[in-house]
């Protein structure tokens, strides 16, 4: 069965450190796509950045990039230069290969940024 | 630039109405998604549609039904609402070229209280 697993409930990172959100996933499909998505307090869903299965470079997006390591199913988000506007709900994302573009998604990081 | 609107960001009303969440997207997206929201559960997948009136049952169906007569818009029905409809839904839209690549687009969301 495809799942998306996000084991940090919550983090906390200092303004202008990196944060590493952590993402594992579980599929037997060859082709998926990997998505990070952002929610602030307001309740809209921003999309942050995408990696395909077969992607040899990891993605990168201005300060966010994704740590993609295939053998070990696992697709962390790193977040450069943390600023407060970072402060958010994170939710990693997994579409599978041939289907409609439905996406499973994990049950999210609630990350704090300190001033 | 992409938008989804949902009509309604706060909405509350009583057990037993028959409640309508309407979503339009400006993109001419083949894809639309209604999710639920609920803490601690991430996004559960309720219905979608790949076409005008197609639809496809996703994770929780139960209780609800859509209806998409034009592309653009695709609204969720809860038949006799129930106190354990109370969440946040959130719309999204997507291309369905592309395979796994394509990202799906959020609307803002609607926060609906079941009294």
């Amino acid at each position: 069965a495809q799942k998306i697993t996000q084991t940090q409930p919550g983090m906390f990172v200092q303004e202008k450190e990196a944060v590493t959100l952590d993402c594992t996933y579980d599929t037997s499909d060859q082709s998926y796509g990997l998505f990070w998505y952002k929610q602030p307090s307001s309740g809209e869903m921003i999309f942050l950045i995408y990696q395909g299965s077969y992607d040899e470079q990891n993605a990168t997006e201005g300060r966010y990039s994704l740590n993609f390591q295939k053998a070990r199913k696992s697709a962390n988000l790193v977040i450069s230069a943390s600023q407060l506007g970072d402060s958010a709900m994170y939710f990693c994302a997994m579409k599978r290969g041939g289907s409609q573009g439905n996406l499973i998604f994990g049950k999210g990081t609630k990350l704090s940024v300190k001033p | 630039d992409v938008k989804v609107t949902q009509s309604s960001r706060y909405l509350v009303k009583r057990t037993g109405e028959k409640v309508f969440l309407e979503c339009v997207q400006d993109m001419d997206h083949e894809n639309m998604f209604w999710y639920r929201q609920d803490p601690g559960l991430g996004l559960r997948l309720i219905y979608f549609s790949y076409d005008v009136k197609m639809k496809e049952k996703g994770d929780i169906p139960e209780g609800y039904s859509v209806s998409r007569e034009k592309k653009e818009r695709f609204s969720l029905i809860l038949e006799s609402a129930s106190t354990n409809q109370t969440s946040m839904y959130l719309c999204a839209s997507s291309l369905r070229i592309g395979g796994v690549n394509q990202p799906q687009h959020f609307g803002d969301g609607t926060r609906l209280s079941i009294l």
